[in-house]
């Protein structure tokens, strides 16, 4: 019974590359949220997604930022033209009905060079 | 906008005696809190709840305390071991737009 994956745990971009988070619910999950964590920071909601529908995405950056769930295979949170200020640790956690009762993936660091 | 609040950034208490982390909020719309824990390299896992009718919920040596007119949590840990050293976040979730936000910590030390 597999938590919530999240892949790579670790990326490393140079400024102005593609930065690619993957996050795999668990078994069963239809809601999927992000999550930032900047050092010294506490968590930040980023979006909030169902399979095929974002819900939510009042804590998503205007530029640069986007996310899916798509209706086959794992939600991706996408980070284009990554700056400094972008390097943090991103969580997904996922739920069976949405709601307060989220489980939270190992998180995948990226780091921007 | 920090509409929850962890003031102390780390605490540090001696094996056996009882740890207290305390959490502010400010939106009194919020209907659950949530404490949760944090090993390095792990995604938080959800350590206990409250409902904001309650003011206290017990959970083994783990109890969260409510007091809605201060819009103050406080969760303690007695007695603490070693293996409760962690991060704690704080965390309180509104139903009417399903919104969760996060205190930014506390980093705590249980020393043997």
């Amino acid at each position: 019974n597999a938590g919530v994956m999240q892949n790579p745990r670790h990326l490393v971009r140079r400024r102005g590359q593609e930065a690619r988070l993957r996050c795999s619910p668990m078994k069963g999950h239809s809601h999927v949220y992000w999550y930032r964590q900047l050092p010294e920071e506490g968590l930040k909601f980023m979006v909030y997604l169902q399979k095929e529908n974002i819900i939510d995405e009042s804590g998503m950056p205007k530029e640069r930022f986007s996310a899916e769930f798509p209706k086959e295979g794992p939600s991706i949170l996408r980070i284009q033209q990554v700056v400094r200020g972008d390097s943090a640790a991103y969580f997904c956690a996922s739920s069976l009905e949405g709601g307060y009762t989220q489980y939270f993936g190992p998180g995948t660091r990226l780091t921007v060079l | 906008d920090q509409q929850v609040k962890q003031n102390s950034p780390s605490l540090s208490v001696q094996e056996g005696r009882i740890s207290i982390l305390n959490c502010d909020y400010t939106n009194s719309m919020f209907d659950y809190f949530l404490w949760y824990k944090k090993y390095p390299a792990e995604g938080p896992t959800f350590l206990i709840s409250i409902s904001s009718i309650k003011d206290k919920n017990e959970d083994g040596r783990f109890t969260v305390f409510l007091n809605k007119s201060a819009k103050h949590l406080s969760l303690h840990i007695v007695p603490s071991q070693p293996g409760d050293s962690a991060v704690y976040f704080c965390a309180a979730y509104a139903y009417n737009n399903n919104d969760m936000r996060f205190g930014a910590g506390t980093r705590l030390t249980v020393k043997p």
